[in-house]
C-alpha cells in the first residue's frame, strides 16, 4: 500500500464546476504539499500545510492531521486548471518528500 | 518563490553515451538539492539528495555509479547519466530546498531524456 494515496486518479469537469481532490497518508508528517504539474512537465508548489486551511485565489487546501487526510478544492474551475495535481508529504526530521500518484484533471469549456 | 533552472530542457542521445544535466538555483544558495525521475503517467521518484561539498545520498535501488551527482557549488548540482540505455529515457527533475521553512522545495522545469 502506498504511503500517500490520492483520489480520484482522473477527473473531468465542465468549466465553472467545484472540484475536490483528496489525499490520504499513513505516516507521521511535518507538512503536506500540493503541487501542480502542467503538461509540459514543470511543477509548481501550490500549498504547504501543517494544519488547518489555506486559500490562494480559487484554490483552497485543507488538512485534518488526526484523520491523516487533506483535500484540494478548486472553485469556479477553468480549462487552464487542467493539470496533474500531486499530493506529497514531508516526514518528520527529513526534507525528503513522499509523493502520491497524482490526479489528472481536465476541465472542458 | 525561488527560481530553479535546468539545462538542457530535452536531450536525445545514442545508447552508451553519457548525458549531463545541470540544475541551478538562480536566486539563493542551496546546500541541498534533490534529483527525481518521472516515468510517463507515474509520480516522481526520488533518486538522490545532493549535498554541497559532500557525497550525494542515493535512494535504495539507484545505482550511484550510473547516476553521478556533483554538487560543487551552492548554486549548481549536476546529474550525469553514464552509459545511457533506452530504459534510462525519462523526465528528470531537480528541486532545491530553501531551508528555514522545512520541507519547502522549489522545482526545476525538468529535463526530458530520450536514449535511442
Amino acid at each position: 500500500k502506498n504511503e500517500v494515496e490520492q483520489s480520484p486518479q482522473n477527473l473531468t469537469a465542465q468549466e465553472g464546476e467545484f472540484i475536490t481532490i483528496n489525499c490520504s497518508y499513513s505516516v507521521g508528517i511535518s507538512a503536506l504539499h500540493w503541487l501542480q504539474q502542467h503538461p509540459g512537465g514543470g511543477i509548481v508548489s501550490l500549498f504547504m500545510l501543517s494544519s488547518g486551511k489555506k486559500k490562494h485565489g480559487r484554490l483552497i487546501a485543507t488538512i485534518n492531521i488526526q484523520e491523516k487526510h487533506s483535500s484540494l478544492h478548486i472553485t469556479a474551475s477553468h480549462p487552464r486548471d487542467s493539470a496533474v495535481y500531486i499530493c506529497a508529504v514531508s516526514r518528520f526530521n527529513t526534507d525528503k518528500l513522499i509523493f502520491g500518484t497524482g490526479t489528472r484533471l481536465q476541465v472542458f469549456p | 518563490g525561488a527560481v530553479v533552472s535546468q539545462h538542457p530542457s530535452w536531450v536525445i542521445c545514442k545508447s552508451g553515451t553519457s548525458v549531463k544535466i545541470e540544475c541551478r538555483s538562480l536566486d539563493f544558495q542551496a546546500t541541498t538539492m534533490f534529483w527525481y525521475r518521472q516515468f510517463p503517467k507515474q509520480s516522481l521518484m526520488l533518486m538522490a539528495t545532493s549535498n554541497e561539498g559532500s557525497k550525494a545520498t542515493y535512494e535504495q535501488g539507484v545505482e550511484k555509479d550510473k547516476f553521478l551527482i556533483n554538487h560543487a557549488s551552492l548554486t549548481l548540482s549536476t546529474l550525469t547519466v553514464t552509459s545511457a540505455h533506452p530504459e534510462d529515457s525519462s523526465f528528470y527533475i531537480c528541486s532545491v530546498d530553501r531551508g528555514g521553512n522545512r520541507g519547502t522545495q522549489y522545482f526545476g522545469p525538468g529535463t526530458r531524456l530520450l536514449v535511442l
